[in-house]
């Protein structure tokens, strides 16, 4: 089956360390790909996009991620984390006439002062 | 002036009662969706509106209905409620439904089922 694939679901780090979250899916053909945030006790927020065009986005927050379509992944990267970054980070996949986006399981992040 | 709002915010109710949750955008878009996030966290799409009318159906128990009175709000009915329908409940919009979108979430409602 189609699907969203995000690994180490749980992440420790420690303030000023660099994070890196992994994201494949296995849909073939134009996708849209999307990262959300989701902080404790809020909604999920858009943190960066990707539709066309340059395959590094740069979102809020000092975070970016790069597409690759040959490995169909979109991994998330930020340098130095901070303790506001404690959230929970879904992928998510927009498949070409599809419209519905598909989630991965999401990876919980928990950043040490 | 939250984008995308939903009540209750919390939900706590015996098996077998019949449910409402509510969702009002007021980001003046046209397609509203209704997601449900298990216990594992997995989010999954079960409905979609766009301009009142049915877009998407996944596979979700008739017991399940939506109701969309304008395109504003896409209310969920739940009836006959079962111990699996505990989740948080997410609702989303986006401007038309179309496929370079993106789509904005409401809070959640958190359904617990006793």
């Amino acid at each position: 089956a189609q699907s969203v694939s995000q690994h180490n679901h749980h992440v420790i780090l420690s303030e000023a360390a660099s994070l890196e979250l992994g994201c494949n899916y296995s849909y073939g053909g134009t996708v849209n790909l999307f990262w959300y945030v989701q902080y404790p006790g809020q909604h999920l927020q858009l943190l960066l996009k990707y539709f066309s065009g340059d395959p590094l986005v740069k979102g809020i927050k000092g975070f970016e991620a790069e597409f690759i379509k040959s490995k169909f992944s979109f991994n998330l990267r930020k340098p130095s984390v901070q303790w506001s970054d404690t959230a929970e980070y879904f992928c998510a996949v927009n498949p070409y006439g599809n419209n519905r986006l598909a989630f991965g399981k999401g990876n919980q992040v928990v950043v040490i002062p | 002036d939250t984008a995308v709002s939903q009540t209750p915010k919390y939900l706590v109710t015996q098996m077998g009662n019949d449910k409402s949750i509510k969702c009002e955008q007021n980001l003046g878009h046209d397609t509203m969706y209704w997601y449900k996030q298990d216990s594992k966290k997995f989010l999954k799409i079960m409905f979609s509106y766009n301009n009142k009318e049915l877009i998407i159906n996944e596979t979700v128990p008739n017991r399940f209905s939506p109701k969309s009175p304008d395109k504003a709000h896409l209310n969920l009915h739940i009836n006959s409620l079962e111990l699996g329908d505990s989740a948080v409940y997410f609702c989303a919009s986006s401007p038309r439904g179309t496929f370079e979108e993106t789509q904005y979430f409401g809070p959640g409602t958190r359904l617990l089922v006793l």
